[in-house]
């Protein structure tokens, strides 16, 4: 099985103030095609997990702009460029290249 | 925009089973993939299987393969798990999500379908205990 691993796993940030979670992957989700099969959610609390970008960089439908991926073969990295009030919650990143696995989650906190 | 509605909450004692539903609406349900996944308390999301709606083929994670059973009615664009021989350990909520399809364009000119995971239901709580 693919393991992913999160860091930090809290993330105190002030509002406005930018933010940013790395997760790693213990082997690369680079696809033969070219393309890397790691997705990032977010799950506010009580609700269910909403996803906020597919395939290492491409928004999904709605996401607003500040929330960006990057990242290629094991190590990614979302970055939130400024972060608001709505954002805090649990943020997993997940790999698709076999199977699907999540890392352990990183809670982000407003100050 | 699609919506998933999950079934209610369930408690089971260990051993029995239990079999939860998940209604889409606002797609055309064949076209797109079914997932299962469940999330115990304070834990991080576990996947459990899918089912392809393009090929009509179900795939389970090996870490419920022989206990999970998921099952489709297309008329009723509903799809089901059962978990059986439930334990302690299987308390958890328990979501259907939505696999959206990409087709991702390769320098080997063949066709790659990604399924990504943009509508999820709100999740039914499945507590088991004696």
């Amino acid at each position: 099985d693919i393991v992913m691993t999160q860091s930090p796993l809290s993330l105190p940030v002030s509002p406005g103030e930018p933010a940013s979670i790395s997760c790693r992957a213990s082997q690369s989700l680079l696809h033969s095609n070219g393309y890397n099969y790691l997705d990032w959610f977010l799950q506010k609390p009580g609700q269910s997990p909403q996803l906020l970008i597919y395939l290492g960089s491409s928004r999904a439908s709605g996401v607003p702009d500040r929330f960006s991926g990057s990242g290629s073969g094991t190590d990614f990295t979302l970055n939130i460029s400024r972060v608001e009030a709505e954002d805090v919650g649990i943020y997993f990143c997940m790999q698709a290249l076999q199977g699907w696995t999540f890392g352990q989650g990183t809670r982000v906190e407003i100050k | 925009q699609g919506q998933l509605v999950q079934s209610g909450a369930e408690v089971q004692k260990p051993g029995a089973s239990v079999k939860l539903s998940c209604k889409a609406s606002g797609y055309p349900f064949s076209r797109f993939g079914l997932f299962w996944i469940r999330q115990a308390p304070g834990q991080r999301p576990e996947w459990m299987g899918w089912f392809n709606g393009g090929s009509g083929r179900t795939t389970y994670s090996q870490n419920f393969q022989g206990r999970v059973t998921i099952t489709i009615d297309r008329s009723a664009s509903t799809g089901f798990l059962e978990v059986g021989s439930l334990r302690s350990e299987d308390t958890a909520t328990y979501y259907c999500a939505r696999g959206n399809i990409v087709v991702l364009p390769a320098a080997d000119r063949k066709s790659y379908y990604y399924y990504y995971l943009d509508v999820w239901g709100k999740g039914t709580t499945v507590a088991v205990s004696s």
